[in-house]
């Protein structure tokens, strides 16, 4: 079937704009997460939405960065007034959410963002 | 906190072994787990490995975790250059994965 979808692919913005960058997630995955990927660091986790349950904010760098998973499905990561230091690779994935095994991330090919 | 260290870099002929090596401190780990990434692409679930085991193989690659040490490799055999890529450690925490910085193999002709 159809994996995690990102869109856009890449993103180019102006120091200030604010940015949305979209995931849709594999059919029939509760869980949903952010991570953010900079140049020459590993996986910074974001947020992660379960289900129904309010989500784990406490990888959001800055309230500049939120997130909103509509219908338990497609999920948009907003990041206003833009900032240089936010260019990185925003990856997102998804997993059943029930149990160990079934937990196992599934992950898009991200969206690579540049603020000029 | 949670934190997991791998080497950043590893360089092998073609058809050697590769043993990537990687530690965690989370003791309540669960799973652990290896993703490869290719230039430009997200990251490709390769294996994991529950934390009741030591050794897992698939293929041409095989997981040893050594709960104890809190150590965990990735050993490719006949690694080929389309194995050339950055292979992620992650630990399973409560809700989240965390992962290392990535080791980069490249794999030489």
């Amino acid at each position: 079937g159809a994996g995690v979808s990102q869109s856009p692919s890449n993103k180019v913005t102006e120091k200030g704009k604010d940015v949305e960058l979209r995931c849709d997630p594999i059919s029939g995955h509760t869980a949903l997460y952010w991570y953010r990927q900079s140049l020459g660091q590993g996986l910074e986790f974001l947020i992660y939405f379960q289900g129904n349950s309010a989500p784990d904010k406490s990888g959001l760098p800055s309230d500049r960065f939120s997130a909103e998973r509509t219908g338990g499905s497609v999920s948009t990561l907003t990041i206003q007034r833009t900032q240089q230091e936010d260019s990185a690779v925003y990856l997102c994935a998804s997993s059943f959410g029930q149990g160990a095994k079934r937990d196992t991330q599934y992950f898009g090919p991200g969206t690579r963002l540049t603020v000029l | 906190g949670e934190d997991v260290e791998q080497s950043l870099f590893l360089s092998v002929r073609e058809g050697d072994s590769s043993v990537i090596n990687c530690t965690y401190t989370d003791s309540s780990s669960t799973y652990l787990y290896w993703y490869k990434q290719e230039p430009g692409a997200g990251l490709q679930l390769l294996t994991y490995i529950f934390s009741n085991m030591d050794m897992k193989q698939d293929q041409r690659l095989t997981v040893l975790l050594n709960k104890k040490d809190k150590h965990l490799s990735l050993r490719i055999a006949d690694t080929q250059t389309g194995d050339s890529a950055i292979y992620f450690c992650a630990e399973r925490g409560d809700s989240t994965l965390t992962f290392g910085k990535g080791t980069m193999l490249l794999v030489s002709p």
